[in-house]
């Protein structure tokens, strides 16, 4: 079944450090993935998302790019904020599923000042 | 203007009790969910209505029955409320079922079965 594999957290870093968080799937047919964000005491909500391979998606410096051929949607950002200290989501939705979307387990990021 | 919102936000029980937990969504959505979310932040699909037509149902005991009055509302009743259903319960709405489909999520609703 389809399934979004991402790296496990805590992540820790200094304010203005280089940030990627990793993230691969597994689906049939041709996803759309997506990352979500989700502040403390808050839901979800979309980062960025792409629906093709290539495609790059991109918000509040951050950025994902679809690799079809490594099956994967790393997020990086080139410069972290102590408020950008939250828990990710890789997400994908995928026609085999239908279109259901399935979410990663999620990577707490912290960030220090 | 709240774009989804669930009542109530928390919610403390006594095992055996039934509940209810109400969503609310005015982005006129035709598509919306509940998701339960455990205390190591895993994010997991219970329920997914489309034009108030149950799509999903994951594998969730029968104790969790939601009801879709409108489109615009998607309520959680849970019976015989249990140790183990204690988290986050999230609702989110979508436009529809595409799969670049993006879903808008409500603030939660932290249960917590004594």
């Amino acid at each position: 079944g389809d399934s979004v594999t991402q790296m496990e957290g805590p992540v820790t870093l200094s304010e203005e450090a280089f940030l990627t968080i990793n993230c691969t799937y597994t689906a049939t047919g041709y996803p759309s993935l997506f990352w979500y964000v989700q502040y403390p005491g808050e839901g979800l909500q979309l980062l960025l998302k792409a629906t093709k391979a290539d495609d790059k998606g991109s918000n509040k410096g951050f950025e994902a790019t679809y690799r079809k051929e490594t099956t994967s949607f790393h997020l990086e950002k080139g410069s972290v904020q102590v408020s950008d200290s939250a828990v990710y989501f890789c997400a994908l939705s995928a026609p085999g599923g239908g279109f259901k979307t399935i979410f990663g387990a999620g990577t707490r990021l912290f960030v220090k000042a | 203007d709240t774009a989804v919102s669930q009542t109530p936000k928390y919610l403390v029980t006594q095992m055996g009790n039934d509940k209810s937990i109400k969503c609310e969504q005015n982005l006129g959505h035709d598509t919306m969910y509940w998701y339960k979310q455990d205390s190591k932040k895993f994010l997991k699909i219970m329920f997914s209505y489309n034009n108030k037509e149950l799509i999903i149902n994951e594998t969730v005991p029968n104790r969790f029955s939601p009801k879709s009055p409108d489109k615009a509302h998607l309520n959680l009743h849970i019976n015989s409320l249990e140790l183990g259903d204690s988290a986050v319960y999230f609702c989110a709405s979508s436009q529809d079922t595409a799969r670049a489909d993006t879903q808008y999520f409500g603030p939660g609703t932290r249960l917590t079965v004594l």
